[in-house]
This record gives structure tokens, sequence and C-alpha cells, in this order.
């Protein structure tokens, strides 16, 4: 068993659907980042947080340490937000990221 | 400013032959980290530089993968001799403190192919 696990696998929403994808991990962590990667494309941070909720554009994350789950929501959803959304934990000792196995993200139009 | 850059891109070798890969990290990072994703599974650690020390390099699968960062700058990662499941696309990723947090940047990553 992974030490971060994501939900969905895949998602496939219509265009303007509000988006959820979750992250659950079991070991402590000082951070999370949420990656997202696009077909072909490299690998691009949307957010790092430690705690509460950060916002950008149509694109928030919030964090509960205690409870050691994150999640990523995309609101007004649009097809060139299709991609892999990734989760990735920094352990609490060293600088070690340790990465779910990601969600599939399909906005169809 | 220049984002971390990996070379090459793309590469494809017969097994058993010696492959290096080069990963420039953004200028001024002291942290240089290199990560795999092999079809299927989840991206992992393979090790990590602070300058040109090896701080972590517990997720180095075996003694055929060799990291080197001379001089604290560039890395590169040489497989020797490459074998069927080294194929995967590997990337790089740098940082270095700012606030008490060490928030990675990543290279477009190398994808290696061994037939």
């Amino acid at each position: 068993k992974n030490e971060v696990e994501q939900s969905p696998q895949n998602l496939t929403a219509q265009e303007g659907e509000f988006i959820t994808i979750n992250c659950s991990y079991s070991v402590g962590i000082s951070a999370l980042h949420w990656l997202q990667q696009h077909p072909g494309g490299g690998i691009v941070s949307l957010f790092m947080l430690s705690s509460g909720k950060k916002k950008h554009g149509r694109l928030i994350a919030t964090i509960n340490i205690q409870e050691k789950h994150s999640s990523l929501h995309i609101t007004a959803s649009h097809p060139r937000d299709s991609a892999v959304y990734i989760c990735a934990a920094y352990m609490e000792y060293g600088n070690k990221l340790v990465f779910g196995a990601g969600t599939i993200l399909r906005v169809k139009s | 400013e220049a984002g971390v850059t990996q070379f090459p891109s793309h590469s494809v070798i017969e097994k058993g032959q010696t492959v290096t890969l080069r990963c420039d990290p953004i200028s001024g990072h002291d942290n240089l980290y290199w990560y795999r994703r092999v079809m299927g599974k989840e991206i992992k650690f393979l090790l990590h530089f602070v300058k040109e020390s090896k701080q972590d390099e517990s997720g180095m699968p075996n003694n055929r993968f060799l990291a080197e960062r001379t001089g604290g700058t560039y890395s590169t990662l040489k497989v020797q001799p490459a074998e069927l499941e080294d194929s995967g696309v590997y990337f790089c990723a740098s940082s270095q403190e700012e606030d008490g947090q060490y928030e990675q940047y990543f290279g477009p990553g190398t994808r290696l192919t061994v037939t």
C-alpha cells in the first residue's frame, strides 16, 4: 500500500462541472504538493501547502494535517483542465517527496 | 529565469548499452532530486543531492545506476548496463529553502526506452 493514496484514479467530467480530487496519506508530512501534467508535457506545480487553503484562479487546494487529507477542487471545469493531477507529500524528515498514483482527468465539451 | 532543464528529452537504447541523463537545476538551487516513473506506476524518488553531496540515495534501484553532481551544479544519472525494466520517464527537480519550505520545481523529464 502506497503511503500517499489518490482518488479517483480516473475522472470524466462535463465542461462547467465542479471537480474534486482527493489525497490521503498515512505518514507524517511537512507539506503537500499538487502537481499537474498535461499529455506529453512536464510536471507543473499548482500548489504547495502545509495548512488551510490556497486558491489560484479556478483551482482551490485544502489540507487537514490532523486528518491526513488534502483535496484539489476545480470550479467551472474546462477541456483545457484535462491532465493528470498528482499529489505528492513531503516527508516530515528530509525533503523527499512521496507521490500518489495520479488522477487522470478528462473534461468534455 | 530559466527553469529546470533535462537532456535528452527522449532516449532509445538497446539492453546492455549505457545511457547518461543530464539535469540542470535552477541556478542557485542547492537541492537536486532525481525521480522516475515506470509505466503504470507512481513517480518514485531516486536520490537527493545537497550541493555536490548525496543526502539520500535510498531510492536508487541497484548499482547499475550512478548519479553525480560534480561542482554542485548540473547532475548526471548514468545507467550501465541498461535493462528493459529501466524504461520510464526520469524527472529531475530542484529546490532552495525559502521561509523554511523547499518547494520543488520539476524539469520536463527524459523518456528512456530500453529495447
